[in-house]
């Protein structure tokens, strides 16, 4: 079926070092990838994005990577701080334009 | 802040009760989108209106309902509610009917008890 998987489901990294969160998706029609973070009770804020034309998006210590053959995406946040402690999630549109989410990585930063 | 409002943030109602959630998109975005969160989980897809029409559906219950009026405000009606449909209910709103960037608002917790 059309899905989006994310991984992985859980990520504690020291303060300072790097994160990355993996995800892969089913429709090979897939043009847009955002990323999510999700602060405890708080809403989704878009932190970056990338479109289908591209293959690296940076923002400064976040960046977005794109395999379209193998049908790959991935967030990678350096000189990680305790305030990217958060849940992060994928996605990518599936039929009919909907957005189908992963299922979130809980990162958490240890000071 | 994103631009978009939701009200009320926090609801607590009985079971078998009937609730209405309203969502205001950013200033010229046409679409909204209605998802749901229980706790711990991720964001699940309920359904789209595009300029005051559905244009996509997701894993929305019969019991729930939505529409989106001429001033491009969304309401969402829970009705004949049970324990499971305590959640955070988030709209997002984008300026075209394609899945790019959606904005999110601040959600609605809906406790049933």
């Amino acid at each position: 079926g059309e899905n989006v998987e994310q991984h992985p489901s859980t990520l504690s990294v020291q303060e300072g070092d790097s994160a990355v969160i993996k995800c892969t998706y089913s429709d090979s029609a897939s043009n847009y990838f955002p990323w999510y973070k999700q602060e405890l009770g708080k809403r989704p804020q878009l932190i970056i994005d990338i479109r289908s034309n591209v293959g690296e998006k940076k923002d400064q210590r976040i960046a977005v990577t794109l395999n379209k053959t193998a049908k790959h995406f991935s967030l990678h946040i350096t000189e990680t701080q305790p305030e990217d402690s958060a849940v992060y999630f994928c996605a990518a549109p599936m039929t009919n334009e909907k957005l189908t989410f992963g299922t979130g990585t809980r990162l958490t930063i240890i000071p | 802040d994103s631009g978009v409002t939701q009200t009320p943030k926090h609801l607590i109602t009985a079971t078998g009760q009937r609730v209405t959630l309203r969502c205001s998109p950013r200033s010229g975005d046409l679409s909204v989108y209605w998802y749901q969160q229980s706790l711990d989980q991720g964001l699940q897809f309920l359904i789209q209106y595009y300029n005051g029409e559905e244009r996509a559906k997701g894993n929305i219950l019969e019991r729930f309902s939505a529409q989106q009026f001429p001033d491009l405000h969304s309401e969402l009606n829970l009705s004949s509610l049970e324990l499971g449909d305590s959640a955070l209910y988030f709209c997002a709103s984008s300026p075209r009917g394609g899945s790019y960037e959606q904005y999110f608002g601040p959600g609605t917790r809906l406790t049933v008890t």
